[in-house]
């Protein structure tokens, strides 16, 4: 149990594109996912909190602009790079959080999505 | 706000030997510490976890220990395994729902 999937697992794109990723969690509803940025040989660095429903809250210096997240159902959540540059190259990795009782904290992550913009 | 600093930032082991990495936190509120391991270019996946409740937690090769009074907690893996090989993050659980991450530990067991 617990599985979150991401599509796709890896994408190449021009500069000035724009490219959609997709989080699902498989076999449970998640009323939260979170989106990371991860950098080679770095932490997970987080970008933005996605609640159902609602506008996600982004960390201080993310551009919600340029990073566009909708969590439009209890089991997916999409984050939208847009105007891609190269500067954008990088491993993105969702979450997602039970919200049992008792669990409610666990986050249970994606396989990634690496990104290389040219 | 939370700051949670890991040790080492790698690590060699033969195997068969122990490795343990070391996390401290700075919010005494923070009260969840999950453990998660993360092979190349895959995601983090949990392999165990601990609440502010339990000061220890072990699970076959792999346990957690939690002392809340000097605000750090442990992995402990025994008898390791070249299938141990990869980085390992801790993470504290803070105040604002959010977790803060470790700058994660690259470990090598080799054979």
């Amino acid at each position: 149990g617990a599985v979150v999937s991401q599509h796709p697992s890896w994408v190449i794109c021009k500069s000035g594109t724009s490219v959609k990723i997709e989080c699902r969690s498989l076999d449970f509803q998640a009323t939260t996912m979170f989106w990371y940025r991860q950098f080679p040989k770095q932490s997970l660095m987080l970008m933005a909190t996605s609640n159902e429903g609602s506008k996600a809250t982004y960390e201080q210096g993310v551009e919600k602009d340029k990073f566009l997240i909708n969590h439009a159902s209890l089991t997916l959540s999409t984050l939208t790079v847009t105007s891609a540059h190269p500067e954008d190259s990088s491993f993105y990795i969702c979450s997602a959080r039970l919200g049992l009782a008792g669990e409610k904290d666990t986050q249970y992550f994606g396989p990634g999505t690496r990104l290389t913009v040219l | 706000g939370e700051n949670v600093e890991q040790h080492p930032s790698t690590l060699s082991v033969q195997e068969g030997d122990s490795a343990v990495i070391k996390c401290t936190y700075s919010d005494s509120a923070s009260n969840y510490f999950p453990w998660y391991k993360q092979e190349l270019g895959k995601g983090p996946q949990l392999i165990i976890d601990i609440r502010s409740n339990v000061g220890e937690k072990k699970d076959q090769r792999i346990a957690v220990t939690l002392n809340k009074t000097a605000k750090h907690f442990s992995l402990h893996i025994t008898e390791t395994q070249p299938e141990d090989s990869a980085v390992y993050f801790c993470a504290a659980y803070d105040s604002w729902g959010k977790f803060q991450f470790g700058a994660g530990t690259q470990v090598v067991v080799t054979p």
